[in-house]
């Protein structure tokens, strides 16, 4: 069965230093990948997603993440972190390939200190 | 602008009532989902449907139905609702199957 794991509940970074989120995946194919995040009290926001080909892919807020097939991963990094990347994010994956049913992960809270 | 909407956006019901959350989207997507969100489990899917008359049972099941009479909506039914199901609920559409989910704002349900 698929399923995803974000070993990294809460993480603190200093602002402007880099960041790196971790995402595991277990899944039978070739996966379909997404990273989404939540800010307090909101619904959530695609940051970017993986269904083929360039293994880097980019997303929105200078957010990037890449795909490595043989370590079952697909991390999501930011060069420079700002005050407002704090939240939640999720990694998932696709239940299938008819559809885009997700499975997430737990989520990982970001904190971000000046 | 297209969007998707959930109501209500908040409800506290007792233990046993039947309770039925609402979904409406406007961008004519096929598929819509329904998630639970639970701190320390992130969110797990409930039902989906990739299509009128098409439902389908995720993750956690148990205790909820959908039906799909048209495209616009999915309502999730509680059938007897238990304090387990406290959560807040997210529902979510999408288009074609390489396209991103749109998600709502969620349902905070209390159940007494």
């Amino acid at each position: 069965a698929q399923s995803v794991t974000q070993p990294d509940i809460h993480i603190t970074v200093s602002e402007g230093a880099s960041l790196e989120l971790r995402c595991n995946y277990s899944y039978g194919a070739t996966p379909y990948l997404f990273w989404y995040v939540q800010s307090p009290g909101q619904g959530l926001q695609l940051l970017l997603k993986y269904f083929s080909g360039d293994t880097l892919v980019q997303g929105i807020k200078g957010f990037e993440a890449e795909f490595k097939r043989s370590q079952s991963s697909f991390n999501l990094r930011k060069p420079s972190v700002h005050w407002s990347d704090a939240a939640e994010y999720f990694c998932a994956v696709g239940l299938n390939q008819a559809g885009t049913a997700l499975i997430f992960g737990k989520g990982t809270t970001l904190s971000v200190s000046s | 602008d297209a969007e998707i909407t959930q109501s209500p956006r908040h409800k506290i019901t007792e233990t046993g009532r039947q309770v039925t959350l609402a979904c409406h989207q406007t961008w004519n997507h096929n598929n819509m989902f329904w998630y639970r969100q639970d701190l320390g489990h992130g969110l797990r899917l409930i039902h989906y449907s990739y299509g009128v008359q098409d439902t389908n049972k995720g993750e956690v099941s148990d205790g909820y139905s959908v039906s799909r009479s048209n495209t616009e909506d999915l309502p999730l039914t509680l059938e007897s609702a238990a304090s387990s199901q406290t959560s807040v609920y997210f529902c979510a559409s999408a288009g074609t199957k390489n396209t991103e989910a749109f998600f709502g704002q969620g349902t905070r349900l209390t159940v007494v």
